[in-house]
């Protein structure tokens, strides 16, 4: 299978709540990112992970957590829930060797709103 | 200060035009040049990278990076109306993680 898979692509959430995002990654990457693109923005760097210990976190609150597993699949959870917290989530996997540097490959996002 | 600032747009071109879009950011840091389109509703895909400054062309796709003046751009000739998407910049570093520090975008619309 290739390219990065999202689930689900549309959320509704209530303030307070939590919510799960999850990702797989492109066929033989190890590195998974994800970044926050609020309307009208470019995507925010939230962290990236790397057999499965997270290696890189943006100014994002820890209420954002993560996990990646072994299959290099990944979640992003998010806890009580803020209406800031409305945007579109974008999971990003790359090549450790090579790395973001050279370019992500992107999912087509989880859009959340909160309510 | 943004680290990355792009004219957000949006940009209307008629088809055939020669496009340019334009970044320019603060952090003499950044070594890697990237940029991606992203079509409605959709994740962002990378149409170009770039290391350092230089030139880069691959198709009807120019990149330039001027690390001097902290400025880059794309150059898409011939434009088409399936070009009509958000153009994102994007830049990172050698060090460390791999974190990517994108502009804001700039929505273009190539009018047939």
């Amino acid at each position: 299978e290739t390219g990065v898979t999202q689930s689900p692509t549309h959320l509704i959430k209530t303030r307070g709540q939590q919510v799960t995002l999850r990702c797989s990654s492109q066929s033989g990457h190890n590195t998974v990112s994800w970044y926050q693109q609020a309307l009208g923005q470019g995507p925010q760097f939230i962290f990236q992970y790397y057999r499965e210990e997270e290696n890189g976190r943006g100014n994002f609150p820890p209420r954002f957590s993560g996990l990646q597993f072994p299959n290099y699949s990944s979640e992003l959870n998010v806890n009580a829930l803020e209406l800031d917290d409305s945007a579109l989530y974008l999971c990003a996997s790359s090549l450790a060797s090579t790395g973001a540097n050279y370019g992500y490959t992107f999912g087509s996002g989880t859009r959340l709103t909160v309510v | 200060q943004k680290e990355v600032e792009q004219d957000p747009g949006p940009l209307s071109v008629p088809e055939g035009a020669i496009v340019s879009l334009n970044c320019t950011y603060s952090n003499s840091a950044f070594q890697y040049f990237m940029w991606y389109r992203q079509y409605s509703r959709k994740g962002p895909e990378l149409l170009m990278y770039t290391y350092s400054s230089g030139n880069k062309e691959d198709g009807r796709f120019t990149a330039q990076v001027d690390k001097s003046s902290k400025y880059i751009s794309l150059f898409i000739r011939d434009s088409q109306p399936s070009d009509s998407a958000t153009y994102l910049c994007a830049m990172s570093w050698s060090g460390g993680y791999q974190k990517v520090t994108f502009g804001t975008g700039t929505k273009l619309q190539v009018i047939p």
